[in-house]
C-alpha cells in the first residue's frame, strides 16, 4: 500500500520568501512518481512539479523544486520568492508506475502568503 | 488544447436520490479517473476506467458506479444518497502508458440535503 504523509496543516509566509512545504511516503513499489498539485480556493487542481523514483536529479519547474530524498522517503516542495498568489492547498501525492494506476494524496498543506 | 471539463459545476439532491457527474478528458487520453474530496480533507479514489473498463475502484460502496463511453467520456453515479457523499468530486484523465501527471477537471460540488 501506498501512504503519503504531510504533518504541516497550514504555513504563513511573508511574501518574497521561500517556503518548504514537507511531504514524505511509503511505498512497496519498485517504481514510483512524486506529484505536487495546487488547489486554490475555486477548487480545481494544478499540476506544479513531477519527480521519478529513478530520477537522478531533482525536479525543477521555474519557482517551484522539489527535494527528493529517496532514503528518507521524503518529497518536500520549495517555492521561491513567495508571491500572494501562492497562497491555496498544496498536495502531495505518488502513484506506481506498474499495476493500478491511482494517485494517492496527502492531506494537504494551506499556506497563505502575507503581504 | 481543451481541459477536462465537468458538469454540473454544482448538484443539489436531497437523501436517497441518486446523481449523475459527467466528465470529459482531454482529447487522446483514455484514462478517467474520479476522486470524492469531503470538505477539509485529501483527495480520496473512487474509480478507474480505460478503454471503456473499471480498471480499479478505491473503498467506496457499490452504490458509487460509473462508466465509460466510446468515446471516453465518463459518467459517475451515486444511488441512494447519504448526507456524508456531500463533496467535490474531481475527475482527472491521462495517458496510462505515459506515467505523467493526471489532469485534473474543475470538479462538481454534490451537495446533499
Amino acid at each position: 500500500a501506498q501512504k503519503i504523509t504531510q504533518t504541516q496543516p497550514g504555513m504563513f509566509v511573508q511574501e518574497k520568501e521561500a517556503v518548504t512545504l514537507d511531504c514524505t511516503y511509503d511505498t512497496s513499489d519498485p517504481s514510483y512518481g512524486l506529484f505536487w498539485y495546487k488547489q486554490p480556493s475555486s477548487g480545481e487542481m494544478i499540476f506544479l512539479i513531477y519527480q521519478g523514483s529513478y530520477d537522478q536529479q531533482n525536479a525543477t519547474e521555474g519557482r517551484y523544486s522539489l527535494n527528493f530524498q529517496k532514503a528518507r522517503k521524503s518529497a518536500n516542495l520549495v517555492i521561491s520568492a513567495s508571491q500572494l498568489g501562492d497562497s491555496a492547498m498544496y498536495f502531495c501525492a505518488m502513484r506506481g508506475l506498474q499495476g493500478a494506476q491511482k494517485l494517492v494524496f496527502g492531506q494537504g498543506t494551506r499556506l497563505t502568503i502575507n503581504p | 488544447e481543451a481541459g477536462v471539463t465537468q458538469s454540473p459545476t454544482h448538484l443539489i439532491k436531497t437523501r436517497g436520490q441518486q446523481a449523475t457527474l459527467r466528465c470529459s478528458p482531454i482529447s487522446g487520453h483514455t484514462s478517467v479517473y474520479w476522486y470524492q474530496q469531503a470538505l477539509g480533507l485529501g483527495l480520496q479514489f473512487l474509480l478507474w476506467y480505460d478503454e471503456g473498463e473499471e480498471r480499479n475502484r478505491g473503498n467506496f460502496p457499490p452504490r458509487f458506479s460509473g462508466r465509460q463511453f466510446p468515446n471516453y467520456s465518463s459518467e459517475l453515479n451515486v444511488n441512494a444518497l447519504e448526507l456524508e457523499d456531500s463533496a467535490l468530486y474531481l475527475c482527472a484523465s491521462d495517458d496510462p502508458t505515459a506515467y505523467n501527471e493526471q489532469f485534473f477537471g474543475p470538479g462538481t460540488r454534490l451537495t446533499v440535503l
